[in-house]
């Protein structure tokens, strides 16, 4: 079965500069979500999209912004990176009844995440 | 805010017995609870969950326990196995929407000793 797809699986970028990641949900999955992980830490929620639309807003900084196009496909655009920056960031995609409502909550299945490592 | 507590940080028990990981929830919203097992630089996995309408579901060696009234949810494993050991991570989405975040407990570092 398909899988939700992170490219680059490792970044190394120099401080102050921009890093971009992406991510492929699985097909038919409407909703995605940006997790950031730090060394040692539970993962922190950072925004969601559903239907191309932010859906939900976490800890994330101004420096960064995120998308989700046409395809359903997200980017998540890093700018100024600090050393903090430095984490695993993963993404995960889940599929919503339609009107994004439901009684049920869904299983948001994680991808394999992308290392980024700032200098 | 929404909150998720976990304990504990780590536990060491011996091959062949049990685990026990407890987590408190604060948002009482919320009705779904799933378990994650982490190794080291992987995705998270989601290893069991249940929904508020049972008290108990089983999935082989490991069972997850809720009690709503405390906000209270517990996971167990049995018969523990040198591949159980990772870490394991507790989570309540809030109830306000199917498609909500994951609010994540800090984390259980198991260890299995041959």
């Amino acid at each position: 079965a398909a899988g939700v797809i992170q490219s680059p699986r490792h970044l190394i970028k120099e401080k102050r500069e921009t890093a971009t990641l992406k991510c492929y949900p699985i097909p038919r999955h409407d909703t995605v979500y940006w997790y950031q992980q730090g060394p040692g830490q539970d993962p922190q929620f950072l925004i969601s999209f559903y239907e191309k639309m932010q859906s939900d807003k976490g800890s994330i900084p101004d420096r960064f912004s995120a998308q989700q196009f046409s395809d359903y496909h997200s980017e998540l655009n890093m700018s100024s990176l600090e050393l903090g920056d430095s984490a695993l960031y993963f993404c995960a995609s889940s599929f919503q009844w339609a009107g994004g409502r439901s009684s049920s909550y869904n299983e948001q299945f994680f991808g394999p995440g992308t290392r980024l490592t700032v200098l | 805010g929404e909150n998720v507590e976990q304990h504990p940080s780590t536990l060491s028990v011996q091959e062949g017995d049990s685990a026990v990981i407890k987590c408190t929830y604060s948002d009482s919203a919320s009705n779904y609870f799933p378990w994650y097992k982490q190794e080291l630089g992987k995705r998270p996995q989601l290893i069991i969950d249940i929904r508020s309408n049972v008290g108990e579901k089983k999935d082989q060696r490991i069972a997850v326990t809720l009690n709503k009234t405390a906000k209270h949810f517990s996971l167990h494993i049995t018969e523990t196995q040198p591949e159980d050991s990772a870490v394991y991570f507790c989570a309540a989405p809030p109830g306000y929407s199917s498609a909500s975040k994951i609010i994540f407990g800090s984390g259980t570092r198991l260890s299995i000793r041959p």
